[in-house]
């Protein structure tokens, strides 16, 4: 079964780094892209960034660029989000979704890691 | 950056109802355009891509058209389960995937 499985929930300080993980099974890792959605409580979807495991080539929507940064590890089929110092306004819950070229969707989903950012 | 603007941001509609969501893009993206569908606190699931084709799974009630940038997703006969907010999506500039406000399909 293809799927994608994300790190648990995360309580964190303002100023704190953080990581999350999205772990994949069930295909070739390298040979399809990752992407990070963001969704702030009540709020829509944001595409955050994407990467090709396979030779790590990023791309970062505007609004996250600086922000955030994605790596993969692909000898553990595993993408990252990373923040070095977070915000209040990074309270949001991200998901990481499977992009396939077929569709140029995002067909595969984690289930989602809350991140909650508080003094 | 390509904006993407669904109508309405909610509507009320009762089960067997035809339902009409549509999203209309700031410029031309041909059929660059998917749909997905948010249940609370689920993760979003893909329903269409390339505006018309009906992902692997998915029940044929389901149905998008348009080309351009107006596009709209049916629902031939609304079910209890199809309760959830759906998105539109651009993917007509590679790497910068823009989704719409999303439209949330209440119970009347």
């Amino acid at each position: 079964e293809v799927q994608l499985v994300q790190s648990g929930a995360e309580v964190k300080k303002p100023g704190q780094s953080l990581k999350i993980s999205c772990k994949s099974s069930g295909y070739t890792f390298g040979t399809y892209w990752i992407g990070w959605v963001r969704q702030m409580p009540g709020k829509g979807l944001e595409w955050m960034g994407i990467i090709y495991p396979d030779d790590s080539d990023t791309r970062y929507s505007p609004s996250f660029q600086g922000q955030v940064t994605i790596s993969a590890d692909k000898s553990i089929t595993t993408a990252y989000l990373y923040w070095s110092s977070l915000k209040a306004s990074d309270t949001a819950m991200y998901y990481c979704a499977r992009h396939t070229i077929r569709a140029d969707a995002f067909d595969i989903w984690g289930q989602g890691t809350v991140v909650t950012v508080s003094s | 950056d390509i904006q993407m603007t669904q109508s309405p941001s909610s509507l009320s509609a009762s089960v067997g109802d035809r339902v009409t969501i549509s999203c209309r893009a700031s410029q031309s993206i041909s059929t660059y355009l998917n749909w997905y569908q948010q249940k609370p606190g689920r993760a979003p699931k893909l329903l269409l891509y390339a505006a018309s084709s009906l992902q692997s799974g998915v029940p044929s009630r389901f149905s998008g058209s348009g080309s351009g940038t107006d596009f709209t997703l049916t629902i031939s006969s609304l079910q209890s389960e199809d309760f959830a907010t759906y998105y539109c999506q651009q993917s007509y500039r590679t790497s910068t995937w823009t989704f719409g406000q999303g439209t949330k399909v209440e119970i009347k």
